[in-house]
């Protein structure tokens, strides 16, 4: 079935470093969301990016929408302990009316 | 997410038993959803349900049976049909999208184990 691929499956930071997960479909997507999920938690909707080209910051993260509207990441600037989880991508394709996950990308630090 | 509950965080299943995990909004969401997360990987969809009475196969159905009789609720059952139920099943919901999507809001999970 169409996928959402998100790359690295795995990020081991030190506490300060960035962090940079990324996105990528073969198909055009109308929008796309990005969760946390904290170990042992469930999953946590963060923001949604519907423009093409569209960057959005919520504090130290930043999320792109590409121009294309095929890739998306999200960067974390000088990453604290909180920030401990695996980010998810989702996005929506064309006129489907479900979301699609990504792998999701596991963050671990270190302090 | 205090808006959705999920009953029981934990669940044992015999070999050849049906099982059925609860899952209760009152978010007043239209939308609801059901996936399973494997260790390592991402949440793949079992069903959805956009209103009541109605729902739809996800990408995962084989082996797994829903209702949607009220708006509240939307129970997941495992059936014997699925050979591998061991998962975290996460119960979602959302308002209804009529363009973009709207976020959803998950609940705590039920972790399934086969005795």
């Amino acid at each position: 079935g169409q996928q959402v691929m998100q790359i690295p499956q795995y990020q081991h930071v030190q506490e300060g470093e960035d962090f940079t997960t990324y996105c990528n479909s073969s198909t055009t997507l109308s929008n796309i969301q990005w969760y946390k999920q904290r170990p042992g938690g469930h999953p946590v909707f963060l923001i949604q990016l519907v423009k093409s080209g569209e960057v959005k910051k919520q504090k130290r993260l930043t999320f792109q929408f590409g121009e294309a509207k095929k890739n998306s990441s999200l960067h974390i600037t000088a990453t604290q302990t909180t920030d401990v989880g695996t980010y998810f991508c989702a996005g929506k394709l064309g006129g489907a009316q479900k979301l699609v996950f990504g792998q999701g990308t596991r963050l671990t630090i270190n302090p | 997410d205090g808006g959705i509950t999920q009953s029981p965080k934990y669940l044992f299943r015999k070999e050849g038993q049906n099982v059925t995990l609860s899952c209760e909004q009152n978010l007043n969401h239209d939308a609801m959803y059901w996936y399973r997360q494997d260790p390592g990987q991402g949440l793949r969809l079992i069903y959805y349900s956009q209103i009541v009475n109605d729902f739809q196969k996800g990408d995962i159905a084989e082996g797994y049976s829903v209702s949607r009789e009220k708006k509240e609720s939307f129970p997941l059952t495992v059936t014997s049909a699925q050979k591998n139920p061991t998962a975290f099943y996460l119960c979602a919901s959302s308002m209804q999208g009529q363009g973009s999507s709207q976020p959803q809001h998950f609940g705590d999970g039920t972790r399934l184990s086969i005795l």
